[in-house]
């Protein structure tokens, strides 16, 4: 079956830095990328929708310039995390689907510490 | 895309069945039924979808109804493993691939041995 994978699978970073996320797919070419942040007990929310090689479109009350969502290719979409803040701190999780290619399958999750 | 509403929780003896009820009162004719679970601190995971008939594949079994108002997803023999959240979610396939699961709270099933 249709696998994506994340990287990295954990990250502890100082408040200010930049962090990078890659979600890439495996078996197929994701022609569209979601992601979402997990805050503890809570569902999944939707941040954004990453089309290839055009600019992501952002869920209200996410901030573009802080989560910078990247699709340059079929098979990889990367999340930066830039000046990350404690606040930031979360799971952060993608999932990705191509033509012909239901349903959407999701990677395993980062989760994000900022100290 | 429809709402959807779940128990928050429920429990299941071990190699039980589990039936998680979900009612999409809401649903149009072209919107699927979704299930998916996510066990603690991993990604979702794929269970089953369907549109009106019922389906079935090596994890579970979906029985969705006439009027398809509310669907059941049934877990033949729970295991200890399959304690997890559980999301039913209704989606609009128009165009293949671009609309994205938007999640709920989900119930969360808990087995016991």
């Amino acid at each position: 079956g249709a696998v994506v994978s994340q990287h990295p699978s954990w990250v502890i970073c100082k408040s200010g830095t930049s962090v990078k996320i890659e979600c890439r797919s495996l078996d197929f070419q994701a022609t569209t990328m979601f992601w979402y942040r997990q805050f503890p007990k809570q569902s999944l929310m939707l941040m954004a929708t990453s089309n290839e090689g055009s600019k992501a479109t952002y869920e209200q009350g996410v901030e573009k310039d802080k989560f910078l969502i990247n699709h340059a290719s079929l098979t990889l979409s990367t999340l930066t995390v830039t000046s990350a803040h404690p606040e930031d701190s979360s799971f952060y999780i993608c999932s990705a689907t191509g033509r012909n290619r239901e349903p959407q399958h999701f990677g395993d999750g980062t989760r994000l510490s900022i100290l | 895309d429809a709402k959807t509403t779940q128990p928050p929780s429920m429990d299941c003896a071990e190699g039980r069945a589990a039936n998680l009820p979900c009612n999409h009162s809401t649903i149009s004719g072209n919107e699927y039924v979704y299930w998916y679970r996510q066990i603690h601190s991993q990604g979702p995971q794929y269970i089953i979808h369907g549109l009106k008939n019922n389906e079935t594949n090596e994890m579970a079994s979906l029985i969705i109804t006439e009027d398809r108002k509310s669907s059941t997803l049934i877990l033949p023999h729970a295991t200890l493993r399959d304690t997890a959240v559980y999301y039913c979610i209704v989606r609009y396939i128009g165009n293949q691939a671009g609309t994205a699961l938007i999640f709920g709270k989900g119930t969360t099933l808990s087995v016991s041995s």
